[in-house]
């Protein structure tokens, strides 16, 4: 799988948005970019993927530049149960396989 | 709906023990996906096994092995323990294989290898 950079961590304020960047400069034309989240103490979970188009969902709206070198999760108002871990994730559009490669992620923490 | 779980929540066992975690997916998932996260860093892909097929695996040593059961529930055997193998133990289900699926994970199990 392609490789993903985060910011190690990033902090905001509660009810503010928050704009997670994710640089992908070696995507392939088949990949679709994942994010999920893992809470302090739990298993990582699911966000939100997309693959060329900008996509919304109750919890995130996530933006892919229009050369798919990057995307931005955003989070509309965050709350101080966002505060977890974010990972930026390419999956192989040729890979039939469940894989997920994770990097570092990004440290989100949120101010009261 | 119940999510995955896993069995045991937390367990210690000494250098060259065997240890063996198991992981019950969402009902109706037929994918089941095991991965190690050792503390600070992002879970790592051990296996992935579909249809009670190995369809996937990390690089581990042979020391790992997994296998899935008719009802599609998992089992992660690791032999010879080493100290390097403490982390947490993550297993994950989805609904089939492929990249359109999400992935969903249990909440691990912590080893520790004294």
């Amino acid at each position: 799988d392609a490789k993903t950079t985060q910011p190690n961590s990033m902090e905001s304020n509660e009810e503010e948005p928050v704009h997670l960047p994710c640089n992908h400069s070696t995507i392939s034309g088949t990949d679709y970019i994942h994010w999920y989240r893992q809470l302090p103490s739990q298993g990582p979970e699911y966000v939100i993927h997309g693959l060329t188009s900008n996509v919304n969902n109750r919890m995130a709206s996530l933006a892919i530049a229009e050369d798919r070198k990057s995307s931005t999760l955003i989070l509309h108002r965050a709350t101080l149960r966002d505060a977890a871990v974010y990972y930026c994730i390419l999956r192989d559009g040729g890979n039939a396989g469940n894989m997920l490669t994770f990097g570092g992620g990004t440290r989100l923490m949120v101010k009261p | 709906d119940a999510g995955v779980t896993q069995s045991p929540t937390h367990l210690i066992k000494t250098r060259g023990q065997h240890v063996t975690l198991r992981c019950s997916p969402i009902s109706g998932h037929k994918s089941v996906s095991w991965y190690q996260q050792v503390l600070g860093q992002g879970p790592q892909f051990i296996f992935q096994y579909y249809e009670k097929e190995e369809r996937g695996r990390g690089n581990f040593p042979d020391r790992f092995s997994a296998r899935q059961f008719p009802n599609y529930s998992s089992e992660l055997n690791v032999n010879a323990l080493l100290l390097g193998d403490s982390a947490l133990y993550l297993c994950a289900s989805s609904l089939e294989r492929g990249r359109h699926y999400e992935q969903y994970f249990g909440p691990g199990t912590r080893l520790t290898v004294t």
